[in-house]
């Protein structure tokens, strides 16, 4: 069975940082193309970006709202995908989504982790 | 860039047809997939590539995607399809975009 489980939400200032942390597991996480997409409270579904497995360069790429301030990484022998929030806004307040992905869609989807972004 | 457009919300009596539209400029050249979300809980695959159905999704959820419309179809609507639901295309510049999500109301 597929599970995602992310972690590391929380209360941040603006300005501040944070690192959510996705664990994998029920597949073989080393092959896949991992992605977080976020949800403000109340609000759609917002791609924030994606990691090409290592055969395929990890590679990264973002949505134009985050580009600079946030990075993704993973740490395959740990099964684990990471988003790196650097300076952040209130804006960025959301529930954080990582999900697989199949082809060019999102076949598996973690519960989520709130990030709240408020002095 | 590339837009998605959805309408924010329709209801439909329990027995019936729903159908739930996605616009886009020429959106029958892409892959187009589709989401459920229950309050509270994360988005479900419930159509890959138009049509496709996951394993585990009822046969009762459908899709097509032709010209600039794709549609997700649900036939003999339950109030357990009570959700939202996005579409959701990929683009060669703006990557995965999203519909801006249509609510189903089960009257």
């Amino acid at each position: 069975e597929v599970q995602l489980v992310e972690s590391g939400g929380g209360l941040v200032k603006p300005g501040g940082s944070l690192r959510l942390s996705c664990a994998a597991s029920g597949f073989t996480f080393s092959n896949a193309w991992m992605n977080w997409v976020r949800q403000a409270p109340g609000k759609g579904l917002e791609w924030v970006g994606r990691i090409k497995s290592k055969s395929d360069g990890e590679a990264t790429d973002y949505a134009a709202a985050v580009k600079g301030r946030f990075s993704i990484s993973r740490d395959d022998p740990q099964d684990t995908l990471y988003l790196q929030m650097n300076s952040l806004k209130a804006e960025d307040t959301a529930v954080y989504y990582c999900a697989k992905g199949y082809s060019s869609g999102l076949d598996y989807w973690g519960q989520g982790t709130l990030v709240t972004v408020s002095s | 860039s590339y837009v998605v457009t959805q309408p924010p919300s329709m209801s439909v009596a329990p027995g019936e047809t729903a159908t739930i539209t996605c616009g886009g400029n020429n959106i029958g050249s892409r892959g187009v997939h589709w989401y459920q979300q229950k309050p509270g809980q994360a988005p479900v695959m419930v159509i890959f590539y138009d049509s496709d159905r996951p394993s585990g999704i009822p046969e009762r959820f459908s899709g097509s995607n032709s010209g600039n419309m794709a549609t997700l179809t649900i036939s003999r609507v339950e109030a357990g399809d009570e959700a939202d639901y996005y579409c959701q295309v990929w683009d060669s510049s703006s990557l995965v975009i999203f519909g801006g999500g249509t609510k189903l109301t089960v009257l």
